[in-house]
């Protein structure tokens, strides 16, 4: 069915890295942007990243900035998060999501999240 | 990139309508038109309700309606039901390809 499923979540200690992984199925990837979207525990979504449909356009969230890199591969139909220098304060579910085709700037199908923990 | 100001909750009893709130500024919400909505259930990915401040998906049901007046954005559900319980993100777009969300409002139905 048409799906994202995320991947790549786990424990890391302050300054690690960790590579997310959101594999989508079942609908045409190249068509769509997508973003990365993150929720702490108990607390509300923050939008961290978006990147265009081509790969070409690519933006972060302040908090994110020089630290995390989106891409995507429109031939394997993925989408990635290369995270860096990771702090404790990136310790949330991250959720792929994509862009909805009839809107500027709405996403309209979710992956179910990965956790990830920063934590020494 | 200052997160849009929801109530933290709301509450209602079926058959009832309800409002929630999202107000940003000049540079989110009342500067474009590309206000959405998601509900999310406990342990569950976000679902996209309205966007474009007042349009709705395939599949949402007409009792979800959004708008906007200046800088405040608004949901209202009517015709309240138990599996409307859930949290609700309002989401702006913020120009220069970022978004800015709300902090979330429970909904409770009595």
């Amino acid at each position: 069915q048409v799906q994202l499923v995320e991947s790549g979540g786990g424990l890391v200690k302050p300054g690690g890295s960790l590579r997310l992984s959101c594999a989508a199925s079942t609908f045409t990837f190249s068509d769509h942007y997508m973003s990365w979207v993150r929720q702490a525990p108990g607390k509300g979504l923050e939008w961290v990243s978006y990147i265009s449909s081509s790969g070409d356009t690519i933006f972060y969230a302040d908090s994110v900035k020089g630290r995390f890199t989106i891409s995507r591969d429109n031939a394997k139909n993925s989408l990635y998060f290369q995270m860096n220098s990771l702090r404790a304060e990136d310790t949330a579910v991250y959720y792929c999501a994509r862009g909805y085709r009839s809107s500027f700037a709405a996403f309209d199908l979710w992956g179910q999240g990965t956790m990830v923990t920063v934590s020494s | 990139q200052s997160a849009l100001t929801q109530p933290r909750s709301v509450s209602g009893s079926p058959g009832q309508s309800v409002t929630i709130s999202c107000t940003g500024t000049s540079s989110d919400v009342g500067g474009y038109n590309y206000v959405s909505w998601y509900q999310q259930h406990p342990g569950k990915a976000p679902r996209l309700m309205v966007y474009d401040v007042t349009e709705r998906p395939s599949g949402v049901p007409d009792r979800f309606s959004g708008s906007k007046s200046g800088n405040t954005a608004s949901l209202t559900i009517s015709g309240l039901q138990a599996e409307d319980e859930a949290d609700y993100y309002c989401c702006s777009y913020a120009g220069s390809y970022t978004w800015v969300f709300g902090g979330g409002t429970k909904l409770t139905v009595l």
